[in-house]
Protein backbone atom coordinates (compact mmCIF):
# COMPACT_ATOMS: atom_id res chain seq x y z
CA UNK A 1 0.00 0.00 0.00
CA UNK A 2 0.67 3.43 -0.36
CA UNK A 3 3.66 4.74 2.08
CA UNK A 4 4.91 7.75 3.77
CA UNK A 5 8.82 7.09 5.25
CA UNK A 6 10.42 9.40 7.13
CA UNK A 7 14.04 9.86 8.42
CA UNK A 8 15.62 9.79 10.96
CA UNK A 9 13.02 8.25 13.42
CA UNK A 10 15.29 10.16 16.25
CA UNK A 11 17.97 13.16 15.81
CA UNK A 12 19.72 14.67 18.81
CA UNK A 13 21.52 17.76 18.21
CA UNK A 14 23.78 20.72 20.21
CA UNK A 15 21.71 24.48 20.24
CA UNK A 16 22.72 26.29 17.13
CA UNK A 17 23.62 22.91 14.84
CA UNK A 18 21.06 22.39 11.74
CA UNK A 19 18.85 19.97 11.30
CA UNK A 20 17.32 18.22 8.88
CA UNK A 21 14.51 15.30 8.43
CA UNK A 22 13.05 13.73 4.92
CA UNK A 23 10.19 12.14 4.04
CA UNK A 24 9.87 9.85 0.57
CA UNK A 25 6.68 8.62 -0.50
CA UNK A 26 6.29 5.49 -2.80
CA UNK A 27 3.60 7.18 -5.04
CA UNK A 28 3.51 10.70 -6.44
CA UNK A 29 2.33 13.14 -4.43
CA UNK A 30 0.01 16.18 -5.35
CA UNK A 31 1.23 18.26 -2.28
CA UNK A 32 2.76 17.65 0.91
CA UNK A 33 2.17 18.90 4.38
CA UNK A 34 4.24 19.24 7.75
CA UNK A 35 2.92 19.29 10.86
CA UNK A 36 5.01 19.60 14.56
CA UNK A 37 4.23 18.48 18.13
CA UNK A 38 5.51 19.60 20.98
CA UNK A 39 6.18 17.09 23.81
CA UNK A 40 2.79 16.16 25.34
CA UNK A 41 0.57 18.40 23.09
CA UNK A 42 -0.83 18.06 19.35
CA UNK A 43 0.25 18.35 16.15
CA UNK A 44 0.17 21.48 14.18
CA UNK A 45 0.18 22.06 10.43
CA UNK A 46 3.18 24.14 9.44
CA UNK A 47 3.01 24.20 5.75
CA UNK A 48 1.57 22.74 2.58
CA UNK A 49 3.67 22.37 -0.82
CA UNK A 50 2.10 21.89 -3.96
CA UNK A 51 4.37 22.78 -7.12
CA UNK A 52 7.34 20.12 -8.17
CA UNK A 53 10.57 21.72 -6.43
CA UNK A 54 9.00 24.46 -4.41
CA UNK A 55 11.05 25.73 -1.89
CA UNK A 56 9.38 27.37 1.60
CA UNK A 57 10.62 29.53 4.06
CA UNK A 58 9.40 30.05 7.75
CA UNK A 59 11.82 31.93 9.37
CA UNK A 60 14.25 28.98 10.07
CA UNK A 61 12.63 26.49 8.94
CA UNK A 62 13.24 25.85 4.93
CA UNK A 63 10.88 23.17 3.55
CA UNK A 64 11.49 21.50 -0.04
CA UNK A 65 9.22 19.24 -2.45
CA UNK A 66 11.08 17.31 -4.57
CA UNK A 67 11.24 17.49 -8.66
CA UNK A 68 9.27 14.23 -8.95
CA UNK A 69 6.82 14.94 -6.16
CA UNK A 70 7.90 11.76 -4.28
CA UNK A 71 9.82 13.27 -1.31
CA UNK A 72 10.41 16.41 1.03
CA UNK A 73 12.77 17.77 3.41
CA UNK A 74 12.35 19.96 6.29
CA UNK A 75 15.55 22.25 7.19
CA UNK A 76 16.14 24.15 10.64
CA UNK A 77 19.20 26.34 10.69
CA UNK A 78 20.61 26.63 14.22
CA UNK A 79 18.11 24.90 16.30
CA UNK A 80 17.04 26.32 19.10
CA UNK A 81 15.45 24.49 22.40
CA UNK A 82 11.79 25.87 21.03
CA UNK A 83 12.66 23.75 18.04
CA UNK A 84 12.09 20.70 20.62
CA UNK A 85 9.16 18.13 19.21
CA UNK A 86 8.24 15.52 16.60
CA UNK A 87 8.20 16.58 12.93
CA UNK A 88 5.63 14.34 10.80
CA UNK A 89 5.07 14.79 7.16
CA UNK A 90 1.93 13.73 5.01
CA UNK A 91 0.30 13.40 1.93
CA UNK A 92 -3.00 12.48 0.38
CA UNK A 93 -3.98 8.99 -0.38
CA UNK A 94 -4.23 7.77 -4.26
CA UNK A 95 -7.64 7.43 -5.29
CA UNK A 96 -9.89 9.42 -2.46
CA UNK A 97 -9.98 12.64 -3.69
CA UNK A 98 -7.84 14.43 -0.81
CA UNK A 99 -8.90 12.58 2.53
CA UNK A 100 -7.36 11.55 4.76
CA UNK A 101 -4.14 11.93 4.96
CA UNK A 102 -1.20 9.61 4.92
CA UNK A 103 1.26 10.63 7.70
CA UNK A 104 4.91 9.66 8.13
CA UNK A 105 6.00 8.33 11.03
CA UNK A 106 7.70 11.63 12.33
CA UNK A 107 11.45 12.58 13.75
CA UNK A 108 11.83 13.09 16.74
CA UNK A 109 14.07 16.45 17.85
CA UNK A 110 15.80 16.67 21.04
CA UNK A 111 18.02 20.15 21.32
CA UNK A 112 20.84 20.34 24.20
CA UNK A 113 21.13 23.17 25.48
CA UNK B 1 -12.89 30.81 12.88
CA UNK B 2 -13.09 27.03 13.28
CA UNK B 3 -12.49 25.42 16.93
CA UNK B 4 -12.24 21.49 17.78
CA UNK B 5 -12.76 20.83 21.31
CA UNK B 6 -11.90 17.22 22.40
CA UNK B 7 -13.03 15.38 26.28
CA UNK B 8 -12.16 14.21 28.32
CA UNK B 9 -8.52 15.59 28.21
CA UNK B 10 -7.52 12.61 30.62
CA UNK B 11 -8.94 9.61 32.20
CA UNK B 12 -7.54 6.23 33.78
CA UNK B 13 -10.47 3.28 33.20
CA UNK B 14 -10.00 -0.18 34.00
CA UNK B 15 -9.76 -3.04 32.26
CA UNK B 16 -12.92 -4.01 30.91
CA UNK B 17 -14.97 -0.66 31.22
CA UNK B 18 -16.57 0.94 28.65
CA UNK B 19 -15.01 4.37 27.21
CA UNK B 20 -16.57 7.54 25.76
CA UNK B 21 -14.75 10.45 24.16
CA UNK B 22 -16.44 13.42 22.60
CA UNK B 23 -15.76 15.88 19.95
CA UNK B 24 -17.16 18.74 18.30
CA UNK B 25 -16.03 21.43 15.79
CA UNK B 26 -17.53 25.01 15.13
CA UNK B 27 -17.43 27.19 12.53
CA UNK B 28 -17.76 24.61 9.11
CA UNK B 29 -19.86 22.19 8.21
CA UNK B 30 -19.80 19.05 6.76
CA UNK B 31 -15.98 18.71 8.11
CA UNK B 32 -14.25 15.48 7.85
CA UNK B 33 -13.69 13.59 11.21
CA UNK B 34 -10.68 11.50 12.17
CA UNK B 35 -9.90 9.89 15.18
CA UNK B 36 -5.85 9.11 15.69
CA UNK B 37 -4.41 6.85 18.29
CA UNK B 38 -0.60 7.56 19.46
CA UNK B 39 0.85 5.08 21.53
CA UNK B 40 3.94 6.69 23.63
CA UNK B 41 6.40 8.05 21.73
CA UNK B 42 5.28 6.75 18.34
CA UNK B 43 3.33 7.50 15.05
CA UNK B 44 -0.09 8.46 14.44
CA UNK B 45 -2.34 5.79 13.85
CA UNK B 46 -5.84 6.43 11.92
CA UNK B 47 -8.45 5.02 13.56
CA UNK B 48 -11.85 6.23 11.87
CA UNK B 49 -12.45 8.59 10.06
CA UNK B 50 -16.00 10.23 8.55
CA UNK B 51 -16.94 12.06 5.35
CA UNK B 52 -20.39 12.63 6.60
CA UNK B 53 -23.02 11.72 9.25
CA UNK B 54 -23.36 7.88 9.63
CA UNK B 55 -20.27 7.72 7.29
CA UNK B 56 -17.85 5.73 9.42
CA UNK B 57 -14.75 4.13 7.85
CA UNK B 58 -12.33 2.10 10.12
CA UNK B 59 -8.83 1.68 9.36
CA UNK B 60 -7.95 -1.17 11.98
CA UNK B 61 -9.62 -4.02 13.14
CA UNK B 62 -10.04 -3.62 17.19
CA UNK B 63 -12.19 -3.30 20.18
CA UNK B 64 -13.15 0.34 19.54
CA UNK B 65 -16.20 1.78 17.36
CA UNK B 66 -17.16 5.43 16.09
CA UNK B 67 -20.26 7.47 15.98
CA UNK B 68 -20.92 10.72 14.10
CA UNK B 69 -24.71 11.59 15.46
CA UNK B 70 -24.62 14.87 14.33
CA UNK B 71 -22.50 16.85 11.23
CA UNK B 72 -19.81 18.19 14.01
CA UNK B 73 -20.01 15.68 16.43
CA UNK B 74 -17.85 12.84 16.76
CA UNK B 75 -17.48 9.70 19.23
CA UNK B 76 -15.02 7.22 20.04
CA UNK B 77 -16.38 4.41 22.30
CA UNK B 78 -15.40 0.88 23.45
CA UNK B 79 -17.66 -1.61 25.34
CA UNK B 80 -14.86 -3.11 27.09
CA UNK B 81 -11.47 -1.76 27.35
CA UNK B 82 -8.38 -3.24 26.97
CA UNK B 83 -4.47 -2.88 28.19
CA UNK B 84 -3.29 -2.37 24.91
CA UNK B 85 -5.94 0.90 24.68
CA UNK B 86 -4.10 2.97 26.47
CA UNK B 87 -2.51 6.11 24.32
CA UNK B 88 -2.92 9.63 23.31
CA UNK B 89 -6.30 10.13 21.21
CA UNK B 90 -6.61 12.60 19.16
CA UNK B 91 -9.87 13.87 17.25
CA UNK B 92 -9.27 16.11 14.10
CA UNK B 93 -11.01 17.62 10.89
CA UNK B 94 -10.43 18.45 7.98
CA UNK B 95 -12.18 20.64 5.21
CA UNK B 96 -14.00 23.50 3.62
CA UNK B 97 -11.48 26.23 2.43
CA UNK B 98 -8.60 24.33 4.12
CA UNK B 99 -8.82 21.68 1.92
CA UNK B 100 -6.94 17.99 3.59
CA UNK B 101 -5.17 20.24 6.10
CA UNK B 102 -5.81 18.52 8.90
CA UNK B 103 -5.87 20.34 12.25
CA UNK B 104 -5.92 18.52 15.98
CA UNK B 105 -7.60 18.60 18.99
CA UNK B 106 -5.63 18.73 22.00
CA UNK B 107 -6.03 15.16 22.98
CA UNK B 108 -6.73 12.67 24.98
CA UNK B 109 -4.77 10.87 27.55
CA UNK B 110 -6.06 7.22 28.42
CA UNK B 111 -4.59 4.98 30.51
CA UNK B 112 -6.22 1.46 30.90
CA UNK B 113 -5.33 0.31 34.47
Amino acid sequence: GQQVMQIPQYQHVQEGEDFTTYCNSSTTLSNIQWYKQRPGGHPVFLIQLVKSGEVKKQKRLTFQFGEAKKNSSLHITATQTTDVGTYFCAGPRLHSGNTPLVFGKGTRLSVIA
Amino acid sequence: SQTIHQWPATLVQPVGSPLSLECTVEGTSNPNLYWYRQAAGRGLQLLFYSVGIGQISSEVPQNLSASRPQDRQFILSSKKLLLSDSGFYLCAWSGGRSGNTIYFGEGSWLTVV
